[in-house]
């Protein structure tokens, strides 16, 4: 175990759908990252909190709205997916964004359907 | 893009033998890592290497890089079947933070 976890593991959604994801670190970390990962393609980077506060975001359509009431909590909001939203959803964290040379602690992801 | 590239895409192995995955470059760095993926779970970090070190080992891993050349390459050594996973190589391209990942390279280890 990494010390990073996710719920739900497994979601399955339809368009009209409202659901949440949910990360949480045990690691006393103060940043903390979302990715997206899709068949066939590179990790992608969607947003980062470090110390509660956003300080990335990817480009990301407002269909998902990322949530970070404390450093050990992340959440990703999600409403009226499309089916090509359907991929991996990644949680990270890491000690935090400056000083450099921060590994990043992965949990084990929550594999998300839109239907 | 700064984007990494693994190479191979794929790569079967006897157990026992060595593995060896490159990953290239496009832009400056301050370090690369090496991560494992075991199929549909999370990352797991193995290996940081800095801007300025040529070599790195960590139990049977063995990175190098060469920033002149923009690469870097993960040798695995002795592989067992547990080695089985998708290795991706990361860039921070400068920020320290905000890693770019390849597509990854799947290795697979045949008992």
């Amino acid at each position: 175990e990494t010390g990073v976890t996710q719920t739900p593991r497994h979601l399955v959604m339809g368009m009209t759908n409202k659901k949440s994801l949910k990360c949480e670190q045990h690691l006393g970390h103060n940043a903390m990252y979302w990715y997206k990962q899709s068949a066939k393609k590179p990790l992608e980077l969607m947003f980062v909190y470090n110390f509660k506060e956003q300080t990335e975001n990817n480009s990301v359509p407002s269909r998902f709205s990322p949530e970070c009431p404390n450093s050990s909590h992340l959440f990703l909001h999600l409403h009226t997916l499309q089916p090509e939203d359907s991929a991996l959803y990644l949680c990270a964290s890491s000690q935090d964004t400056g000083g450099g040379y921060n590994e990043q602690f992965f949990g084990p992801g929550t594999r998300l359907t839109v239907l | 893009s700064q984007q990494g590239e693994e190479d191979p895409q794929a790569l079967s192995i006897q157990e026992g033998e060595n593995a060896t995955m490159n990953c290239s470059y496009k832009t400056s760095i301050n370090n690369l890592q090496w991560y494992r993926q075991n199929s549909g779970r999370g990352l797991v970090h193995l290996i940081l290497i800095r801007s300025n070190e040529r070599e790195k080992h960590s139990g049977r891993l063995r990175v190098t890089l060469d920033t002149s050349k923009k690469s870097s390459s993960l040798l695995i050594t002795a592989s067992r079947a547990a080695d089985t996973a998708s290795y991706f190589c990361a860039t921070d391209g400068g920020s320290n933070y905000k890693l770019t990942f390849g597509k990854g390279t799947l290795l697979t280890v045949n008992p």
